[in-house]
């Protein structure tokens, strides 16, 4: 069964760091583009960043590049998304999604999501 | 960007009933589009993709269609387990972008 049980969320003041994690189990972590999206509080879902499958290719739109760093551990099967400046318009619920196999940036799993709380 | 266009932005339907979401791409997206479902309290969970294709595991009566750069979700018979909020994203370019959401209710 794949699973994926993100953690590291809280409350941050904003201009501070957070670094989000994301165990993945059930499937060959390796084989699979990972991603990172955010559902602010009633809003809707937006695309954070994605992750090739050895890691040397990354993609972000621009509300979160320079600030925020996609990485993984393929010996670990493990997601990472490093926030970097927090604004309070990144306060969200993220999610990490694992991209659809051989079929483009579309995602077939997600985790439960965790929090991430901006303000001081 | 591509903006991505739903609509309605709400649906209330009975049951059995066929429901019809659509979503507008901005620019031309080819087949690069895909349907989540996401229901009260949970993760999205892919439904379309491709346009057409359905996901592992998700029922018949879901389908999708494309005219031209207009993108439609076909519900055939409406079931209680399928109320939540659904969503379109095109990943033809970056940024992937989602569109806002479609509300559906049972009437």
């Amino acid at each position: 069964e794949v699973q994926l049980v993100e953690s590291g969320g809280g409350l941050v003041q904003p201009g501070r760091s957070l670094k989000l994690s994301c165990a993945a189990s059930g499937f060959t972590f390796s084989n699979y583009y990972m991603a990172w999206v955010r559902q602010a509080p009633k809003k809707g879902l937006e695309w954070v960043a994605t992750i090739s499958t050895s890691g040397s290719r990354t993609y972000y739109p621009d509300s979160v590049k320079g600030r925020f760093t996609i990485s993984r551990d393929n010996a670990k099967s493990s997601l990472y998304l490093q926030m970097n400046s927090l604004k309070s318009e990144d306060t969200a619920t993220y999610y990490c999604a694992r991209g659809l196999l051989g079929g483009g940036d579309y995602f077939d799993y997600w985790g439960q999501g965790v929090m991430v709380t901006v303000s001081s | 960007d591509i903006q991505m266009t739903q609509s309605p932005a709400s649906l209330s339907a009975s049951l059995e009933e066929i429901v019809t979401i659509t979503c507008q791409a901005s620019q031309n997206i080819g087949n690069w589009l895909a349907w989540y479902q996401q229901k009260p309290g949970k993760s999205p969970q892919l439904l379309i993709y491709g346009t057409t294709s359905l996901a592992d595991g998700v029922p018949s009566r879901f389908s999708g269609s494309r005219s031209g750069t207009q993108y439609s979700l076909k519900i055939s018979r409406l079931q209680v387990e399928d109320i939540g909020i659904y969503y379109c994203q095109q990943a033809s370019s970056t940024p992937r972008t989602f569109g806002g959401g479609t509300k559906l209710e049972l009437k």
